[in-house]
């Protein structure tokens, strides 16, 4: 069975761009999330999307945003990007349902902003 | 609001040695808890969950944790240190809102 992809592996982008990061999930996953690991930040949720609507969002200004496809990809656009953006942004998808399910990670995407 | 606290950013364990890593939690009701593994340059790998089903978890690689409600605590052990082990391992809480709220990290060292 197929994991978590997400594309691309390294994005380099400078300050005040846009950045679209992709993530599919496991087949049969109807739920995704978004979390960054930045240095010295550590895992921080972002997004949580199900069935096609936002459900949560993390504590992240309104230029992080993304959208759930008819068929469960998710995108995140990250707009006028800043400096401190700069980081691994890993995605995860679970079945749903409940806050006990398991959220299987991709490999992440590594962004650099210069 | 749920937090969890992993005690020690850096352990270090010889080659067969225990490997015991710490975490609490902090919830006002038993939570979801689960311990990730993180090899350089890669994601997150579920080590092993706990979901109010049984207090001693077992998961992959060798690794158990167990759940003690009167301690707060969740803490990840393995009998014998392989030199594969050495990543860095997270401990998380989840709960009815979904997300996952995560540990600092602890970075496990094994020498030969």
């Amino acid at each position: 069975e197929a994991g978590v992809t997400q594309s691309p592996t390294h994005l380099i982008k400078t300050r005040g761009q846009q950045a679209t990061l992709r993530c599919s999930p496991i087949s049969g996953h109807t739920s995704v999330y978004w979390y960054q690991q930045a240095l010295g930040l550590g895992l921080q949720f972002l997004l949580w999307y199900d069935e096609g609507e936002e459900r949560n969002r993390g504590n992240f200004p309104p230029r992080f945003s993304g959208r759930q496809f008819p068929n469960y990809s998710s995108e995140l656009n990250v707009n006028a990007l800043e400096l401190e953006d700069s980081a691994l942004y890993l995605c995860a998808s679970s079945l749903g349902g409940t806050g006990s399910s398991e959220q299987y990670f991709g490999p992440g995407t590594r962004l650099t902003v210069t | 609001a749920q937090s969890v606290t992993q005690l020690g950013s850096h352990v270090s364990v010889s080659e067969g040695a225990l490997v015991l890593l710490r975490c609490n939690y902090s919830s006002s009701v038993p939570p979801y808890l689960f311990w990730y593994v993180q090899y350089p340059n890669q994601g997150l790998q579920l080590l092993l969950k706990y979901t109010s089903a049984a207090t001693l978890v077992k998961g992959i690689n060798g690794f158990e944790a167990e759940f003690k409600k009167s301690e707060t605590s969740f803490h990840l052990t393995k009998p014998s240190a392989h030199m594969s082990d050495a990543a860095e391992y997270f401990c998380a809480s989840g709960g009815s809102n979904y997300k996952l709220t995560f540990g600092k990290g602890t970075l496990l060292t094994v020498n030969p």
